[in-house]
């Protein structure tokens, strides 16, 4: 079964906008890690970030990490069209991630 | 750096076709996973490989599905027989460390129909 669970399902905000995606878990994770899936293609790594992490910032990202609530969060700052994608958390454990469905977002110019 | 490499990029095949997807992890990378995408179940596991060894296979739908990892530069997954249900876009991926310790680098899928 699925770990990460993200909301919404999907977002369209206009370019320069900021995103913010969610992503809840629930058991015990190493780490947590971000995902981007444009249309017909493979998923390229965006930010991971450690169970004793509670921020990181790559660019216009930041990921915040909450482990007493078990959730997420990716903000995407000053967006642009290019950023329309779907997005997937992964929950690591020791030995696998586990990803949610994503969250589908549509930046429009 | 070449990235993940993945053949075919697509398949079509008629139900009951043996299929064998083939992947080439990056150079230097010792684990390899195989997962499933569809609409209805999103990002599936299928198996992982950590230098060369099966590690966890209960991603593995069921008996009709089968992978090898003969070298630390080439896997297959293999369907035999296909069916229908079994259309859906495979990735390969792989990580310098094991688990999900690591960040995942995805080829870019093989998109497989059976009809």
């Amino acid at each position: 079964s699925q770990q990460g669970e993200e909301d919404p399902q999907a977002l369209s905000i206009q370019e320069g906008e900021n995103a913010t995606m969610n992503c809840s878990y629930k058991t015990s994770i190493n780490n947590l890690q971000w995902y981007r899936q444009n249309s017909g293609r493979g998923l390229v790594h965006l930010i991971l970030i450690r169970s004793n992490e509670r921020e990181k910032h790559s660019g216009r990202l930041r990921v915040t990490l909450d482990t007493s609530k078990k959730s997420s969060s990716l903000l995407i700052t000053a967006s642009r069209a290019a950023d329309t994608a779907s997005y997937f958390c992964a929950t690591g454990s020791n030995y696998k991630l586990t990803f949610g469905k994503g969250t589908l977002l549509t930046v429009n110019p | 750096d070449a990235g993940v490499i993945q053949s075919p990029r697509h398949e079509v095949t008629e139900m009951g076709q043996e299929v064998t997807l083939r992947c080439k992890p990056i150079s230097g990378h010792n684990s390899l996973f195989w997962y499933r995408q569809t609409m209805m179940r999103g990002l599936e596991l299928l198996i992982y490989f950590n230098n060369n060894v099966p590690i966890d296979d209960s991603g593995m739908p069921e008996d009709r599905f089968s992978a090898k990892m003969p070298n630390a530069s080439f896997s297959t997954l293999k369907i035999q027989p296909s069916e229908p249900r079994d259309s859906a876009v495979y990735f390969c991926a792989s990580s310098l460390g094991s688990g999900g310790s690591y960040e995942q680098y995805f080829g870019p899928g093989t998109r497989l129909t059976v009809t």
